[in-house]
């Protein structure tokens, strides 16, 4: 079955720097990829989504990239603020009804 | 906005009761999902329904079923609760887009505890 690997360790950064979380996968490439930001106790949120064909997607200050040859989506926050602290889940679609999601990488950014 | 609500936030049960876990949201949204999330595993999908009394196994369906009577209300049933299904449940819903690129909408979770 496919496996997501997101970093279990939190990933500790000052105020200001760019965030970058990691998601890897294997076997084969989703048709699409999402980002979901989720707080303690609450629901996942949607952030970005980035279709197979693309490369990069951005809103705002985040960006997401793609790239299915390293099996790897890389999700940065530029300009980051304690109010980004969250823990950041990738998401990918297969087909129909098949969305697999990794665990989550817990972000803290530190005033 | 799109409201996903749970029935329940937090949940007590003992082992061998029947559990029902609702789930209702207001967007006329077509797909519903409930995912179970325990540390460690991400979430893992139990059941998906794209339609009103249409249900499919997601990767983890043992030990659950479904209901979909109504557009708006997807039911989670544990026919008979055990220790291991103590894990927070997530619902679900989403818009069945024609370009597949379907944001799911998320409820708050429910905690479920099973003694």
């Amino acid at each position: 079955s496919q496996k997501i690997e997101q970093n279990s360790e939190a990933l500790n950064i000052q105020e200001g720097k760019t965030a970058t979380l990691t998601c890897n996968y294997t076997n084969y490439s989703p048709a699409y990829l999402q980002w979901y930001r989720q707080d303690p106790g609450r629901g996942p949120v949607f952030l970005l989504l980035i279709r197979e064909n693309e490369k990069e997607k951005r809103k705002e200050r985040l960006k997401v990239t793609f790239d299915t040859t390293l099996k790897q989506s890389l999700f940065h926050i530029t300009a980051s603020q304690p109010a980004d602290s969250a823990t950041y889940l990738c998401a990918l679609r297969y087909n129909f009804n098949k969305f697999y999601f990794g665990s989550g990488t817990k972000l803290n950014v530190k005033p | 906005d799109v409201k996903v609500t749970q029935s329940s936030r937090y949940l007590v049960k003992r082992t061998g009761e029947k559990v029902f876990l609702e789930c209702v949201q207001d967007m006329d949204h077509e797909n519903m999902f409930w995912y179970r999330q325990d540390p460690g595993l991400g979430l893992r999908l139990i059941y998906f329904s794209y339609d009103v009394k249409m249900k499919e196994k997601g990767d983890i369906p043992e030990g659950y079923s479904v209901s979909r009577e109504k557009k708006e209300r997807f039911s989670l049933i544990l026919e008979s609760a055990s220790t291991n299904q103590t894990s927070m449940y997530l619902c679900a819903s989403s818009l069945r887009s024609g370009s597949g690129a379907d944001t799911q909408y998320f409820g708050p979770g429910t905690r479920l505890t099973v003694l």
